[in-house]
C-alpha cells in the first residue's frame, strides 16, 4: 500500500529553526509537495521537489532524497504566524497526490 | 480575485437527503479535484477530472458523484447522505500533472 509518514505534532520557539520530516512509500514517484494549512483554512502550496537536493525559498527550504524515500521541510527564523499544519504529499505513478496526515507545528514565544 | 470558490461554506444535512457542493474556478485550470479531510487523516481524493468532459474515481468515491460539463465548474453530489460523510470537503484545481494544486476554502458538512 501507499504510505506517507510525518510526525503528528512539533513544538518550536519563535526565532528558532525547525525541521519537519516526511517519509514515503508509494507506487511510483512524480514529485513531492509541501503545503501549509492554518487551522480552519485551505492548504496553500509551499514547495515542490522532483530531483534530489535542497530547494530554498526565503525562510523555507525543502529537501528530497528519492533513494531513501525521505523529505524534510526546514523553517528558519520562526514567526508566530508559522503556527500551522504542514502537509507532505507525493505524486504517484498515476499523477495522483497521496497525502500525509500533516504535522501540527506549535510556535512558542 | 482569481481562484476557486466553494459553496456553501457549511451545511447541516439530514441523513438520506441529497446535496450538491459547488466548486467554480476562474484560472482556466484543466484539472480539478474533490477531497475530504477528516481529523487525523490525510486529504483523501474522492473524484477528479483531468479536463472538461472527463472524470475519474479517487481513493474514496463511494456515495459521491461528479460532473465536468465545462472547464470552470466541478460539482460534487451526495445522492443519499450518511453520517460517515460528515467531513470538510475541499475542491482544488491545477494546470495539470506535476503542477501545484490550488484549494478552495472548503465546505464543512455535517450529516445528522
Amino acid at each position: 500500500g501507499q504510505n506517507i509518514d510525518q510526525p503528528t505534532e512539533m513544538t518550536a520557539t519563535e526565532g528558532a529553526i525547525v525541521q519537519i520530516n516526511c517519509t514515503y512509500q508509494t507506487s511510483g514517484f512524480n514529485g513531492l509537495f509541501w503545503y501549509q494549512q492554518h487551522a480552519g483554512e485551505a492548504p496553500t502550496f509551499l514547495s515542490y521537489n522532483v530531483l534530489d537536493g535542497l530547494e530554498e525559498k526565503g525562510r523555507f527550504s525543502s529537501f528530497l532524497s528519492r533513494s531513501k524515500g525521505y523529505s524534510y521541510l526546514l523553517l528558519k527564523e520562526l514567526q508566530m504566524k508559522d503556527s500551522a499544519s504542514y502537509l507532505c504529499a507525493v505524486m504517484d505513478s498515476n499523477y495522483q497526490l497521496i497525502w500525509g496526515a500533516g504535522t501540527k507545528l506549535i510556535i512558542k514565544p | 480575485t482569481a481562484g476557486i470558490t466553494q459553496a456553501p461554506t457549511s451545511q447541516i444535512l439530514a441523513a438520506g437527503r441529497s446535496m450538491t457542493l459547488r466548486c467554480t474556478q476562474d484560472m482556466r485550470h484543466n484539472a480539478m479535484y474533490w477531497y475530504r479531510q477528516d481529523l487525523g487523516l490525510g486529504l483523501r481524493l474522492i473524484h477528479y477530472s483531468n479536463t472538461a468532459g472527463t472524470t475519474g474515481k479517487g481513493e474514496v468515491p463511494d456515495g459521491y458523484s461528479v460532473s465536468r460539463a465545462n472547464t470552470d465548474d466541478f460539482p460534487l453530489t451526495l445522492a443519499s447522505a450518511v453520517p460517515s460523510q460528515t467531513s470538510v470537503y475541499f475542491c482544488a484545481s491545477s494546470r495539470g500533472d506535476n503542477q501545484p494544486q490550488h484549494f478552495g476554502d472548503g465546505t464543512r458538512l455535517s450529516i445528522l
